[in-house]
């Protein structure tokens, strides 16, 4: 059974510091990873994904890693802003023998709080 | 293009009642998500649809709950003689393939 781990549970930054989070996963037969932010109250949005062949996708000031073999991603932010509080969640699909490879596991995610 | 439309956004039942959630998919996208977040709890997966076929209901409650992907309309999530313990957010998702899923803005359920 799949399982993601996210660390650290919450974490906060003053405005312009870079962070990184942290997700971890047990089944490394993974076909894709997502990262999300949703905010109090609201849907999911689709930060980045990575394709289990890909090492990191970027978009803007946002960095995903992934490497597959040791079960971890990381999520990096650049010059955070108080816009980027949310909570951030890492999700895997896919898993050792599944067919179905739609079916996503979250973390529990990380509470970002970027203050000025 | 619109995004992935849930409705009603808020419901709230009584215990007993039925609750029918519906979700409509991006245009283009024949692979519908639904996932539940209860109070203080991360999101588990329910069930995947495509149309007309339920490809994967390993998460979904053995009793009382269902799910449809017509030909034609939104994917419906049912819940019967809903209890106390359902209330939570309802996201659905959907995907043109194995691919990046969308999410909707979810239905929050409230059963009193």
């Amino acid at each position: 059974k799949q399982e993601v781990t996210q660390i650290p549970a919450a974490l906060s930054v003053p405005e312009g510091e870079n962070l990184v989070l942290n997700c971890s996963f047990t089944d490394s037969a993974i076909y894709n990873l997502q990262w999300f932010r949703q905010d109090p109250g609201k849907g999911l949005t689709s930060l980045l994904l990575i394709q289990s062949s890909q090492r990191e996708q970027t978009s803007g000031r946002l960095n995903a890693s992934l490497d597959k073999s040791s079960g971890r991603s990381t999520l990096y932010i650049a010059a955070s802003q108080p816009g980027d509080s949310a909570t951030y969640l890492c999700a895997v699909s896919g898993s050792a023998g599944g067919t179905s490879y739609g079916k996503l596991t979250f973390g529990q995610g990380t509470i970002l709080t970027v203050h000025p | 293009n619109a995004g992935v439309m849930q409705n009603p956004r808020h419901l709230v039942r009584r215990r007993g009642q039925e609750a029918r959630l519906r979700c409509s998919p991006m245009k283009g996208h024949s692979h519908v998500y639904w996932y539940r977040q209860l109070p203080e709890e991360g999101l588990k997966f329910m069930v995947y649809l495509q149309k007309e076929n339920i490809i994967d209901e390993s998460g979904m409650p053995k009793e009382r709950f269902s799910a449809e992907f017509p030909k034609e309309g939104p994917s419906i999530l049912r819940i019967q003689q809903v209890v106390r313990g359902d209330s939570a957010a309802y996201f659905c998702a959907s995907s043109s393939t194995f691919n990046e899923q969308f999410f909707g803005p979810g239905t929050r359920l409230t059963v009193l």
